[in-house]
């Protein structure tokens, strides 16, 4: 398996534009987690999904993001409009109840709004 | 609500040293208990974690924990320190039911030569 797959790797957009953020996650996990990690903050939990359906979004920030699974193998992770603010990487997991907590993580993608 | 805590957001030890991270939890009834390892550029990896049974769990890369639940602590420790073990480790739990695991601030380990 390939492990879960995040794209782009890096990411540099302007203030306002919108930014799609990418992840396929391992074949037959049935849970998807969005996860934001700064420096201030620390690693944050943005959404988490269970066969597909958001369970908790109570981690996004803002109506700016928004978060869609339409099926199995994909996820995105949208914010629009993009400000400075919002420059992190964005780290996306996925995970199966069997076994619990044991997240295996993408590679992230870095994302900087100038 | 359940929540740990790391003491010591920067450790630094020497090339074959003992490693002792520390994580202590609040919980009102016995958590799930996990530490993950973050090298850099990359995503965070499971190194061991505790559930229930044995206290003392062993994990990959010469790791391991001990669940204290009189102490409410989850310490990571390991006997000889080694280069490549120069990451960030997360203590985490799962916070009510389920599979939402939730992180600590995080330790950064240094190792010197």
């Amino acid at each position: 398996d390939a492990g879960v797959i995040q794209s782009p790797r890096h990411e540099v957009t302007e203030m306002g534009q919108e930014v799609t953020l990418r992840c396929k996650p391992i074949s037959g996990h049935d849970y998807l987690f969005w996860y934001r990690q700064t420096m201030m903050r620390g690693l944050e939990l943005l959404i988490y999904f269970n066969n597909n359906v958001p369970i908790d979004d109570s981690g996004m920030p803002e109506d700016r993001f928004s978060a869609k699974m339409p099926n199995a193998s994909f996820s995105t992770l949208k914010i629009q409009p993009s400000e400075p603010r919002d420059s992190a990487v964005y780290f996306c997991a996925s995970s199966s109840l069997g076994q619990v907590g044991g997240y295996t993580f993408g590679s992230g993608t870095r994302l900087t709004v100038v | 609500a359940q929540s740990v805590t790391q003491l010591g957001s920067h450790v630094s030890v020497s090339e074959g040293a003992l490693v002792l991270l520390r994580c202590n939890y609040s919980s009102s009834v016995p958590p799930y208990l996990f530490w993950y390892v973050q090298y850099p550029n990359q995503g965070l990896q499971l190194l061991l974690k505790y559930t229930t049974g044995a206290t003392l769990v062993k994990g990959i890369n010469g790791f391991e924990a001990e669940f204290k639940k009189s102490e409410t602590s989850f310490h990571l420790t390991k006997p000889s320190a080694h280069m490549s073990d120069a990451a960030e480790y997360f203590c985490a739990v799962i916070k009510g039911g389920g599979n939402k695991l939730t992180f600590g601030t995080g330790t950064q380990l240094k190792v010197e030569l």
